[in-house]
């Protein structure tokens, strides 16, 4: 199965200020279809987890812009480029390259 | 976009089976496989398998290969997973999970972009 390491796995920032998550997978998420199958979600407190970010930097419908995906290969980066209190949570990245799909650790982001 | 809405708590003895449904509404349901994620207590997400409703055709992971059952009930657009010989560490909250995939060639290249509430499954004796 192919692993994917988040870093951290706790973060505390302050409103309006910029936070950032990383995310490393075990093996290449790049498809021969040139496309790559790497996702990032929000799971906020109580609630199902959310879709933010589809094949790497692509804003899901909804999310604000705020929120930004980065990377290639192995190597992902999630921003948040100013923090709002309604963005605590915890962040999970997701691979779907290959069966089975799996998620990062996750990251639990608070407000500081 | 689907809207996807789980059946009710359940409490389960241990060693017998719980049966979780999902109900698709509002969205395309044949086409796109139905996934089962679960989490435990404070823990992440783990992805237990997958059906295609149109082929009736289902993927599991290793982990629950010979445990789990996923079915689907295509008239009247559900998707129930069966977990047998249940154990306390299965309890968890229950997600449903719509993929769909943006590669025309493998159903299961794509994000889960519409999740169901959650079903809470506890196991005690």
């Amino acid at each position: 199965d192919i692993v994917l390491t988040q870093t951290p796995l706790s973060l505390s920032v302050t409103p309006g200020q910029p936070a950032s998550i990383s995310c490393k997978s075990s093996q290449s998420l790049l498809h021969s279809d040139g496309k790559t199958y790497f996702y990032w979600y929000l799971q906020r407190p109580g609630q199902p987890p959310q879709l933010l970010i589809y094949e790497v930097s692509n804003r899901f419908s909804g999310v604000p812009n705020r929120f930004s995906g980065s990377g290639s290969g192995t190597d992902f980066t999630l921003k948040i480029s100013r923090l709002e209190a309604e963005d605590v949570g915890v962040y999970y990245c997701m691979q779907s390259i290959l069966l089975p799909p799996t998620f990062g650790q996750g990251t639990k982001l608070q407000i500081k | 976009q689907v809207q996807l809405v789980q059946s009710g708590a359940e409490v389960k003895k241990p060693g017998s089976s719980v049966k979780v449904s999902c109900k698709a509404s509002g969205g395309t349901f044949s086409n796109y496989p139905i996934n089962w994620v679960r989490q435990a207590p404070g823990q992440g997400l783990e992805w237990m398998g997958g059906i295609i409703p149109i082929f009736d055709t289902g993927n599991y992971a290793q982990k629950f290969r010979d445990r789990v059952t996923i079915t689907t009930d295509e008239s009247a657009t559900t998707v129930y997973m069966e977990l047998s010989s249940l154990r306390s560490e299965d309890t968890a909250i229950y997600y449903c999970a719509r993929l769909t995939s943006s590669n025309n060639n493998d159903f299961w290249n794509g994000p889960f972009d519409s999740w169901g509430q959650g079903t809470l499954v506890t196991v005690s004796s």
